[in-house]
């Protein structure tokens, strides 16, 4: 089974709106990071938070942890098109000293003008 | 800073045939992976070099999968004989820890 597990599996509002999506994991990590997937292209980035950071902000983008709940969010704010795309968190555990990126099932975000 | 580099960017092949990927990381990165990503899923690791070791290769099948990392730079994955459940995106990221991956544009490989 994946180490984490994104909710909701898609998601559809309207530019301007903003958007949250949340992935749970099961095992302690040392970060959680977001990337983004656009449609038939490689995945980009976006934020990495340590294990013992509680919030991060880039941007439009703010991203919180609660490792008591091992839990992560990503809220997009002010939504746009260009937001339309795949979100995945993916985690590296406490125990891999190699970083190994573990990915959830992502959630699909759709942006309507 | 050039991103990482994959090629060919789609590729169709028969069951049973072999099929190679290429991958050229970003300078200076010692970490290369190669991820699987089949539609609708999040990608899977199959390889972890660090420089020129392989790292992780628990969920590579070995019976099909090979990838090796020439002098710690680039890297080719290969499959032989392909299936059809092997139809699906090809990644290739690397990175500098403590920082993110830098992925590739993938390879859509579709076996028929």
């Amino acid at each position: 089974s994946q180490q984490g597990e994104e909710d909701p599996q898609a998601l559809s509002i309207q530019e301007g709106e903003n958007a949250t999506m949340n992935c749970s994991y099961k095992t302690s990590i040392n970060n959680l990071q977001w990337y983004r997937q656009n449609s038939g292209r490689g995945l980009v980035h976006l934020i990495l938070i340590r294990s013992n950071e509680r919030e991060k902000h880039s941007g439009r983008l703010r991203v919180t942890l609660d490792t008591s709940k091992k839990s992560s969010s990503l809220l997009i704010t002010a939504s746009r098109a260009a937001d339309t795309a795949s979100y995945f968190c993916a985690t590296v555990l406490a125990t891999d000293s190699w970083g190994k990126l573990q990915f959830g099932a992502g959630t699909q975000v759709v942006v309507t003008p | 800073e050039a991103g990482v580099a994959q090629s060919p960017r789609y590729k169709i092949i028969e069951k049973r045939q072999s099929v190679a990927f290429w991958c050229n990381p970003i300078s200076g990165h010692a970490t290369l992976y190669w991820y699987q990503q089949i539609l609708g899923q999040g990608p899977k690791l199959l390889i972890q070099f660090q420089n020129n070791g392989v790292v992780d290769d628990s969920q590579l099948p070995k019976d099909r999968f090979s990838a090796e990392r020439l002098k710690g730079v680039d890297s080719t994955l290969k499959i032989q004989p392909a299936k059809l459940e092997d139809s699906a995106v090809y990644l290739c990221a690397s990175s500098r820890a403590p920082y993110g991956y830098t992925f590739g544009s993938g390879t859509r490989l579709t076996v028929v």
